[in-house]
This record gives C-alpha cells, sequence and structure tokens, in this order.
C-alpha cells in the first residue's frame, strides 16, 4: 500500500463547474497534509493546507481532512482553465518534517 | 520579497563528472529541504537540514550523494560520479522555523547526464 494515494486521472470537469480531488493516507499519525498545484515542467505551488478535521476555505478551493477515514480532498469552485494542472497532495507524519507525496492527479478544465 | 532560490535552472554533466546544486531559502526561512522528481514520478523526499546540522538524510542515496547548509551561504546538493540514472528535477523547499510549516519550493534544477 502505498503512504499517500491520489487517482492519477486525468480528471475531465467543465470550466465553472467543482473539481473534487482526493487523496488518502496510510500513516494515522500524520498531523498536517498540503495540496500543491504543478504545471507541466514547473514547480510544486502550494494552494491549501490543513491541520485539523473539517473544511478550510481560501478563495475558490476548499480543503477537507476526516483524519478517521484517512482523507483529504480538495474542490476547487467554479474551474477555470487556467486550473489545468497536475495536483500534489502532500502528507507530514508526526514527528519530523519531511513530506510525502503522492503522485498527482492530473485536472483538466474544459472550455 | 525574493523566493526560494536555485541555481542553475538546468544542468548538463557527463558520466562520471560531479554536479553540484544550490539552493537559498526565502527570507526568514531556516529550514531548507531538498526533494527528486524521476521523469513521470512523484516528488520524493531526499534530506531536510538546518543551519550546520542535516536532520533528516533517511532519502539520500546512500552513496555518491550529500548536502549541507552552511552557516554562510545557501544550501548544497551534491552528487558525485553522476549516472544516467541521476537524470532527474532537483527540487529545494524551504520553511520558517516549527513543525509543521507549509515548505515553498523554489524552481528546481533539471540535472541532465549524458
Amino acid at each position: 500500500q502505498k503512504e499517500v494515494e491520489q487517482n492519477s486521472g486525468p480528471l475531465s470537469v467543465p470550466e465553472g463547474a467543482i473539481a473534487s480531488l482526493n487523496c488518502t493516507y496510510s500513516d494515522r499519525g500524520s498531523q498536517s497534509f498540503f495540496w500543491y498545484r504543478q504545471y507541466s515542467g514547473k514547480s510544486p505551488e502550494l494552494i491549501m493546507f490543513i491541520y485539523s478535521n473539517g473544511d478550510k476555505e481560501d478563495g475558490r478551493f476548499t480543503a477537507q481532512l476526516n483524519k478517521a477515514s484517512q482523507y483529504v480532498s480538495l474542490l476547487i469552485r467554479d474551474s477555470q482553465p487556467s486550473d489545468s494542472a497536475t495536483y500534489l497532495c502532500a502528507v507530514k507524519a508526526g514527528g519530523g518534517n519531511k513530506l510525502t507525496f503522492g503522485t498527482g492527479t492530473q485536472l483538466k478544465v474544459e472550455l | 520579497n525574493a523566493g526560494v532560490m536555485q541555481n542553475p535552472r538546468h544542468l548538463v554533466r557527463r558520466r562520471g563528472q560531479e554536479a553540484r546544486l544550490r539552493c537559498s531559502p526565502m527570507k526568514g526561512h531556516s529550514h531548507v529541504y531538498w526533494y527528486r522528481q524521476l521523469p513521470e514520478e512523484g516528488l520524493k523526499f531526499m534530506v531536510y537540514l538546518q543551519k550546520e546540522n542535516i536532520i533528516d538524510e533517511s532519502g539520500m542515496p546512500k552513496e555518491r550523494f550529500s548536502a549541507e547548509f552552511p552557516k554562510e551561504g545557501p544550501s548544497i546538493l551534491r552528487i558525485q560520479q553522476v549516472v544516467r540514472g541521476d537524470s532527474a528535477a532537483y527540487f529545494c523547499a524551504s520553511s520558517p522555523p516549527g513543525q509543521g510549516q507549509p515548505q515553498h519550493f523554489g524552481d528546481g534544477t533539471r540535472l541532465s547526464i549524458l
């Protein structure tokens, strides 16, 4: 079992729709959760981070965390073509600061 | 406010040569991390450093790879006697002090081995 799992996609959504990206993790001791966006050939860009169960909203982005189910998700409202990228889920286990990344979900927002 | 600065952006080496990758963290950040992204693969943690200290090197290959973050100057990731399998994008990230602080990435160094 991979430590951090994401569906590789591609996930295709029409412009203006809600994109839902999901991530599961195996280490119950994980404490911090991050979403990064990576355009092809570019570096990861921090989108959201969440530490507590529940929802956290920032503009068009909402991160959701359920530690009991070991599940974290990212919702993108009013999806735009510029949101087309690979979204990386990253998890920090308790103790230490290294991030463990999923392989990413490719999102395509279609006109 | 400058972000994480990495250089060079692209580096070409022949097999057996040495590669040196540099990273200057964001202002106010004292923690530096190196990650490697192989083609079509995810980001893999290599090493976590603070000034003059290696905190976690659990992701570093046992041979040929080393990292440092001296008191003065940038962090250096050094790869000796490079092989074709070392071809990858190497990203540096930095964060402020404290557990679980978000890490911000530099633009990366694309290393190509001929």
